[in-house]
């Protein structure tokens, strides 16, 4: 069965410094890969997705991810956290199964942000 | 523009019973895809409906079903209800979240299901 990996259920880190959620998955094929995130005011939102091609791609608010298919990883950054990313971040894939993309998601990361 | 919308907001049932949310998408969106999330289950893909049709479903008991009209609108049903069905069910619409690379997904801000 596919599965996802978030192994950090929460995540601390200082404004201005820069951030790594990690994401894992399992499966054969490469899927199609999605991280999300969730905060109260702003609700569930897309930041990025990857379905072939370059493997670093680019999302809304400054992320970035890079899919490593050796690792089967597909890691979100980026380079400066500001207050307002405070949220919890999931990682989700979709593969092909039997005519259907099956949609799986992570258990999530909650990312807080301290001055 | 305006934004996804969902109807009702909140809604309290009790166990045996059946509830029908609604989904508006963005005008001119054709994808709604409907989601679960729980506490103990995390977030869940329930299914995404494109141009009437039944596109990509996840691993739900029948009880769960959707259907999409010709205006895009969507409609999510649970029967026989259970305590488990506690849940935000959201929806999003796009063009097609699953289409292409280029493709995003709007979300609405949830029903807020209460199962006594």
């Amino acid at each position: 069965a596919q599965s996802v990996t978030q192994p950090d259920i929460h995540i601390t880190v200082s404004e201005g410094a820069s951030l790594e959620l990690r994401c894992n998955y399992s499966y054969g094929a490469t899927p199609y890969l999605f991280w999300y995130v969730q905060s109260p005011g702003q609700g569930l939102q897309l930041l990025l997705k990857y379905f072939s091609g370059d493997t670093l791609v680019q999302g809304i608010k400054g992320f970035e991810a890079e899919f490593k298919r050796s690792q089967s990883s597909f890691n979100l950054r980026k380079p400066s956290v500001h207050w307002s990313d405070a949220a919890e971040y999931f990682c989700a894939v979709a593969l092909d199964s039997g005519g259907y993309q099956k949609v799986t998601f992570g258990t999530g990361t909650k990312l807080q942000v301290i001055p | 523009k305006a934004g996804v919308t969902q109807t009702p907001r909140y809604l309290i049932k009790t166990r045996g019973q059946q509830v029908t949310l609604s989904c508006s998408p963005i005008s001119g969106h054709r994808s709604v895809s409907w989601y679960q999330q729980t506490p103990g289950q995390g977030l869940q893909f329930l299914f995404e409906y494109f141009s009437e049709t039944q596109r990509n479903k996840g691993n739900f008991p029948g009880r769960f079903s959707g259907r999409q009209f010709s205006n895009s609108r969507s409609e999510m049903n649970v029967s026989t209800l259970e305590l488990g069905d506690s849940a935000l069910y959201l929806c999003a619409s796009s063009l097609g979240w699953l289409a292409g690379a280029q493709e995003t997904q709007y979300f609405g801000p949830g029903t807020r299901l209460l199962v006594l």
